[in-house]
């Protein structure tokens, strides 16, 4: 089924331990966006890319790094894990229009532990 | 964006129409209200958005006022698969093509 894909679905790191989260979505959508779920909490953006090329921070960008490396895949890296980044992690895609945004399709998220 | 405000959690009978009320009173003339659901574990899911008429699709119906400071979102048949954290967002049609900002949303209950 088209959609979004993340991989990996879960995952346990130590703490200083280095790890790139993956994601691609085949809707030909132009933005991607990456996103952190904490317990109890809506969703916070990490970092998003508006089109092929470009990226941007969001509300939460410390301590990780994105790559928008074509416009399917767009990679969240964590340099140095601590566990204040466990979370359940979710991408996005959404097509644009002109100015026109046409809703976010998510994946199905990574749970990631940090010890 | 606009900031929405939405009661915690709702309870609704299977079978039965559940409203979703959603407050933006600061909302803007060129600002859409977007509505998602997140369903336990899973990623949230696109449901429905609108301007200023009342919108309708295969999943539900959103009804907006006409000062748009408020809007209702109506599953009209409940299901226990219906029960999940509905989040309503106010954003511009780019929207967000810099991220949409999703708050604690509304935990709906279907109860059987």
């Amino acid at each position: 089924n088209a959609g979004v894909t993340q991989t990996p679905k879960f995952q346990v790191l130590k703490t200083g331990q280095s790890m790139t989260l993956q994601c691609a979505q085949d809707m030909n959508h132009n933005s991607m966006y990456w996103y952190r779920q904490d317990p109890g909490m809506g969703l916070r953006l990490i970092y998003y890319s508006a089109s092929e090329g470009t990226t941007d921070k969001g509300e939460v960008p410390n301590g990780y790094n994105v790559s928008r490396l074509n416009k399917r895949e767009f990679s969240l890296r964590l340099e140095s894990a601590a566990p204040s980044q466990t979370s359940v992690y979710f991408c996005a895609s959404s097509l644009m229009t002109g100015y026109f945004n046409y809703g976010y399709t998510f994946g199905s998220g990574t749970r990631l532990t940090v010890v | 964006d606009a900031k929405t405000t939405q009661p915690t959690s709702m309870d609704c009978a299977e079978g039965r129409a559940a409203n979703l009320p959603c407050n933006h009173s600061t909302i803007s003339g060129n600002e859409y209200v977007y509505w998602y659901r997140q369903i336990h574990s899973q990623g949230p899911q696109y449901i429905i958005h609108g301007l200023k008429n009342n919108e309708t699709n295969e999943m539900a119906s959103l009804i907006i006022t006409e000062d748009r400071k408020s809007s209702t979102l109506i599953l009209p048949h409940a299901t226990l698969r219906d029960t999940a954290v509905y989040y309503c967002i106010g954003a511009y049609s780019g929207g967000g093509a810099d991220g949409l900002t999703f708050g604690k949303g509304t935990h709906l209950i279907i109860q059987p």
